[in-house]
């Protein structure tokens, strides 16, 4: 089956420090790879989507300076959280999708951010 | 963005009950994906379902999509402390963007 690799799946960090996600589609291609961000008992809030070679879409509210997506190829696309605050601690999930735009999504393991 | 709504948000079900899950759109999809997701873990894919009034089984678990194909249903029969967690509906991509129901997260008590 299709396997999605993320890492690291947790990490720490003082704030005003970067971080960066790391999303790999292990054994296919995926053109196209979606980020979400989970709070505690929430759902799953779609951040950005990501093409491969072309600029993420980000979502409304979503600051694209603030969380960098890359997608150099077609099966790693990373996300940087760039001058991490508390507030930005959170569980950042990755997913992909296939050639073909086929459907289902695979998802990664997560990361959980904490940001002291 | 767009989110599909889901009832209840939380469920507490002593082992043995049944339990549904509902999820509802102002919009007409093109088609709903289920997922679940463990405490602590990430989503997985349960099902599809593309045609209107279309029903889908999985053992315990029955997928219902909606006549006018803007709400569907997740029944769990005879719930098991393996089927905690939360599940999700989802409506697959038009576009660039791929939106989650609100989720509803199952407590099974033993």
């Amino acid at each position: 089956g299709a396997v999605v690799s993320q890492h690291p799946s947790w990490v720490i960090c003082k704030s005003g420090t970067s971080v960066k996600i790391e999303c790999r589609s292990l054994d296919f291609q995926a053109t196209t790879m979606f980020w979400y961000r989970q709070f505690p008992k929430q759902s799953l809030m779609l951040m950005a989507t990501s093409n491969e070679g072309s600029k993420a879409t980000y979502e409304q509210g979503v600051e694209k300076d603030k969380f960098l997506i890359n997608h150099a190829s077609l099966t790693l696309s990373t996300l940087t959280v760039t001058s991490a605050h508390p507030e930005d601690s959170s569980f950042y999930i990755c997913s992909a999708m296939g050639l073909g735009g086929a459907s289902p999504l695979h998802f990664g393991n997560g990361t959980r951010l904490t940001v002291t | 963005g767009q989110q599909v709504m889901q009832i209840p948000q939380y469920q507490h079900v002593q082992e043995g009950e049944d339990f549904t899950t509902y999820c509802n759109s102002s919009t007409t999809l093109s088609n709903i994906q289920w997922y679940k997701q463990r405490p602590g873990g990430h989503p997985v894919f349960l099902i599809q379902l593309v045609k209107s009034g279309e029903v889908k089984k999985q053992k315990r678990l029955t997928f219902q999509f909606g006549e006018a194909k803007k709400n569907s249903s997740l029944h769990i029969t005879a719930t098991q402390t393996t089927d905690v967690g939360t599940y999700f509906c989802a409506d697959p991509p038009t576009g660039n963007q791929f939106y989650f129901g609100t989720g509803t997260s199952l407590t099974v008590i033993p």
